[in-house]
């Protein structure tokens, strides 16, 4: 069955670090999209691609990056963690089409101390 | 801009009642759709059901169903005969076009607690 895996689950880690969450779907969606989940503000989108070396910013990208390299894979990096990215992150995909349903995977867990 | 409004932090519902979590959004397109997302406590974000801005009827999917009020703009959720595993928080979201489709604005979230 196709998935999409995120990976690690969780992560603690210092501020000022460079931290990148992996992000792998094997649907073969074109579209991929990183949120991040804190309490009272549902889920808000950092970045997004449409596809192979396409990538743009969403409405939090400030001190994120990501790259797409193949279809499979995007990967968000943090350049410099600071304590106001300690979030928990979902990335998606989904099909190309207006009524097409993202499928999110089951979230990394990042602390930043 | 493009708004998700939930206005239930919380609910709770008796098992087998039906039970609405409310949604209304705000937009200036005439085209676009709006999806709901259940995230139980083991935190995965599981789809539930979508209801696109020209579908004359009323989207269902086996007990969830959509109460769409274009008029209103309201997309209320409706799970009937409520069981305890529906105990989640549950988002609404919009699809949004600027820049480009398929991106999602979500809602804050209502948490829904069904009791035995």
């Amino acid at each position: 069955d196709a998935e999409i895996t995120q990976s690690p689950r969780h992560k603690i880690t210092e501020t000022g670090r460079q931290v990148t969450l992996a992000c792998h779907q094997t649907w073969n969606h074109n579209n991929m999209f990183w949120y991040r989940q804190d309490l009272g503000h549902g889920l808000r989108l950092i970045h997004y691609s449409y596809g192979v070396q396409d990538t743009n910013k969403g409405e939090v990208s400030d001190g994120y990056s990501v790259s797409r390299s193949n279809t499979e894979d995007l990967p968000l990096t943090l350049e410099s963690a600071a304590s106001s990215q300690t979030s928990v992150y979902f990335c998606a995909s989904s099909e190309s089409g207006s009524n097409q349903p993202q499928h999110f995977g089951d979230g990394t867990r990042l602390s930043i101390l | 801009a493009q708004k998700i409004t939930q206005t239930q932090p919380g609910m709770f519902v008796q098992e087998k009642e039906a039970v609405t979590l409310d949604c209304t959004y705000d937009t200036s397109d005439q085209s676009y759709g709006l999806f709901w997302y259940k995230q139980p406590s083991s935190g995965e974000m599981i789809f539930l059901i979508y209801q696109g801005s020209y579908d004359e009827q009323n989207a269902t999917e086996g007990r969830y169903s959509l109460n769409f009020q274009k008029a209103r703009k309201s997309a209320n959720l409706v799970i009937s005969a409520s069981q305890l595993g529906d105990s989640a928080m549950y988002f609404c979201a919009m699809r949004d076009l600027q820049g480009g489709y398929n991106k999602l604005i979500f809602g804050a979230g209502t948490r829904l607690a069904v009791h035995p």
